[in-house]
């Protein structure tokens, strides 16, 4: 079984529509979890992180972290086609990326 | 601009041969990963170097070697040991705080 879990997709919305990705985990010793975002043939972008649980926000972006129920969340609202891409959770019990654990990631499609 | 180089960007090799991927950031990052993505699947962990001359295995080490000779570079070799080496191979570095770590382009390798 995989320390990560990622809702596999892929995902197709129309454009303004509200977009939940997800991830389950089960390592209680994760305490850093971010999301990624990896346009086609490019490297991944930092998008959000998050330290133990609660939300973040950011512009449209938002993160959610359940610690108890060992699930994270990323909401984006008024989706765009420049959205359109493969979001990768990720989570380690450092604060170091490097030694992070990735979800096989989520492809959006936005249409417009 | 700072940032983290790969390249090259495409690369072909031929079974039985070694291959070396550069990587080079002007960051002044200390720590430095390589990282294996195939198709739908997330990133995995090959190596990683947190100083100069000092690196560690990580998930999947076997056929791959690094060195980190200098602070800037850390270049990948896939050696003929590797028996799938067709793959997206990622760079990243990071100043060791989660909000600092950045990915190269990537380097696309197929053996012919």
């Amino acid at each position: 079984q995989k320390e990560v879990e990622q809702d596999p997709g892929p995902l197709s919305v129309p454009e303004g529509a509200i977009v939940s990705l997800n991830c389950t985990y089960s390592n209680s010793a994760f305490q850093y979890f971010m999301w990624y975002r990896q346009y086609s043939r490019k490297g991944p972008e930092l998008l959000m992180y998050t330290y133990s649980s609660g939300n973040k926000e950011d512009g449209r972006f938002t993160a959610q972290v359940d610690k108890s129920s060992k699930y994270i969340s990323l909401f984006i609202r008024d989706s765009q086609p420049s959205d359109s891409a493969t979001y990768l959770c990720a989570m380690s019990a450092r604060i170091n990326a490097g030694k992070s654990t990735f979800g096989d990631g989520t492809t959006l499609t936005v249409k417009p | 601009d700072g940032g983290i180089t790969q390249s090259p960007k495409y690369l072909f090799r031929k079974e039985g041969q070694n291959v070396t991927l550069s990587c080079e950031q002007n960051l002044n990052h200390d720590a430095m990963y390589w990282y294996r993505q195939d198709p739908g699947q997330g990133l995995r962990l090959i190596y990683y170097s947190q100083i100069v001359n000092d690196f560690q295995k990580g998930d999947i080490a076997e056929g791959y070697s690094v060195s980190r000779e200098k602070k800037e570079s850390f270049p990948l070799t896939v050696t003929s040991a590797q028996k799938n080496p067709t793959a997206f191979y990622l760079c990243a570095s990071s100043i060791g705080r989660q909000d600092t770590t950045i990915f190269g382009q990537g380097t696309r390798l197929t053996v012919v």
